[in-house]
This record gives structure tokens, C-alpha cells and sequence, in this order.
């Protein structure tokens, strides 16, 4: 069975200090993995995925395949960070993505 | 880019009464859309996978007689809930594939519904 954990609920950090959100995944096919962000009260948003190998916003995220993770990571957190993030799970075919449960990032002054 | 549109953004009705909330896809075809719910500061939970042309298919625990689908287009899903109660009062999100077989979804800004 699919399934996404993000461990966190809620995490909170001073600005600038590293962040990391951490998902991990379980699958037994190629994952394809996502980060997607809900800004407050704004709509939900991909972040990046995995396949694009990319930073946005300063963000990076790295398929850890032994490890069955992809944490979201970025050096220096800003307070216009701040907002619940979600990781998701897709394979090949129609089948839904599977979000984890989210975690709020709240960055402090 | 591929944009979701969703209507009402918010919604009161009463106890009992039928709220319809409306999910279009502006710019691009969506032969499969999603209906999401979400709980105040919690996760979302998938209610069920809308198919243009077809029936819905709906998650575990989720009542399709309660929570009615049409995708009678590629652009637009309609999400019906009927005889709502107090406890229906949720945020209501709808998402599609930015393209067929992509994993990238794009998604609506949400239907807050309140039933008094």
C-alpha cells in the first residue's frame, strides 16, 4: 500500500536558521514524489517534485530511495515561509496522489 | 498555466438543504478531477476521484449518496452535497492533472461550507 508520513505536525524555527520537513514514503513501485505548500488563505500549490531536481524558493528536496524519504530542506528560513506544507506520492496511471498529513512551518522573527 | 476554478468560494445554508459547489478547469481539459476535504489546520482527505463521462469513485467511508459528483465535461465537476447537517461544515477542495497521466495537480481555491 501507498502510504506518505510527515512526521511533524508543527514545526517552528527562527529566521534564518536550516529547516527541514521530513516525509518519508512507502511503495513498492517508482515513486514520484511531490512538495506542495498552502500559503494562508491562499490555494494549495506544487513546491516541486522530484524528477525536476530543482530549488524553488531556496528550497531542495532529494529522493532518498534506500532511505524511502524526501525531506524538504532549505539553509536559511524567511518568515514569508511560513505555511503548511504536504508531501505526495504518484505512480504511473490515474490513481490519486497520496498526500501526508502536512506539516505547519512557522518561522519566528 | 492550468487554472482551477472553483464556486462558491463560501457558502451558509441550513440544516437539511442541498449546497452544489462547482469546480472548473479554465484553460485546459480534465477528463479526471478530485475532490479533497479539509479540516481546520489538519491534512486533506481525498472524498473521491470524478471521471468525465463516468461515474465517480469514491474513498472508503466516503457516501456517495450524500456526496453527489457529476463531471458531465472535461472542464467542469460539480461536487452536491444533500440533506447537509452541521457536521458537512468543512473547507472543500477541488484539483485536476495540469495534463492527462501527469502527476502535477492544480487546485482550486476551496468552498468553505458552514450549515447552521
Amino acid at each position: 500500500a501507498q502510504r506518505v508520513t510527515q512526521p511533524e505536525k508543527l514545526l517552528s524555527v527562527f529566521k534564518g536558521a536550516p529547516v527541514e520537513l521530513k516525509c518519508n514514503y512507502s511503495y513498492s513501485g517508482s515513486p514520484e514524489l511531490f512538495w506542495y505548500v498552502q500559503y494562508s488563505r491562499q490555494r494549495l500549490q506544487l513546491l516541486l517534485r522530484h524528477i525536476s531536481r530543482e530549488s524553488i524558493k531556496g528550497f531542495t528536496a532529494d529522493l532518498n530511495k534506500g532511505e524511502t524519504s524526501f525531506h524538504l530542506k532549505k539553509p536559511f528560513a524567511q518568515e514569508e515561509d511560513s505555511a503548511m506544507y504536504y508531501c505526495a506520492l504518484g505512480n504511473s496511471g490515474n490513481t490519486p496522489l497520496v498526500f501526508g498529513k502536512g506539516t505547519r512551518l512557522s518561522v519566528i522573527a | 498555466g492550468a487554472v482551477v476554478s472553483q464556486h462558491p468560494s463560501w457558502v451558509i445554508c441550513k440544516s437539511g438543504t442541498s449546497v452544489k459547489i462547482e469546480c472548473r478547469s479554465l484553460d485546459f481539459q480534465a477528463t479526471t478531477m478530485f475532490w479533497y476535504r479539509q479540516f481546520p489546520k489538519q491534512s486533506l482527505m481525498l472524498m473521491a476521484t470524478s471521471n468525465e463521462g463516468s461515474k465517480a469513485t469514491y474513498e472508503q467511508g466516503v457516501e456517495k449518496d450524500k456526496f453527489l459528483i457529476n463531471h458531465a465535461s472535461l472542464t467542469l465537476s460539480t461536487l452536491t452535497v444533500t440533506s447537509a447537517h452541521p457536521e458537512d461544515s468543512s473547507f472543500y477542495i477541488c484539483s485536476a492533472r495540469v495534463s492527462a497521466g501527469a502527476n502535477v495537480l492544480t487546485f482550486g481555491a476551496g468552498s468553505r461550507l458552514t450549515v447552521l
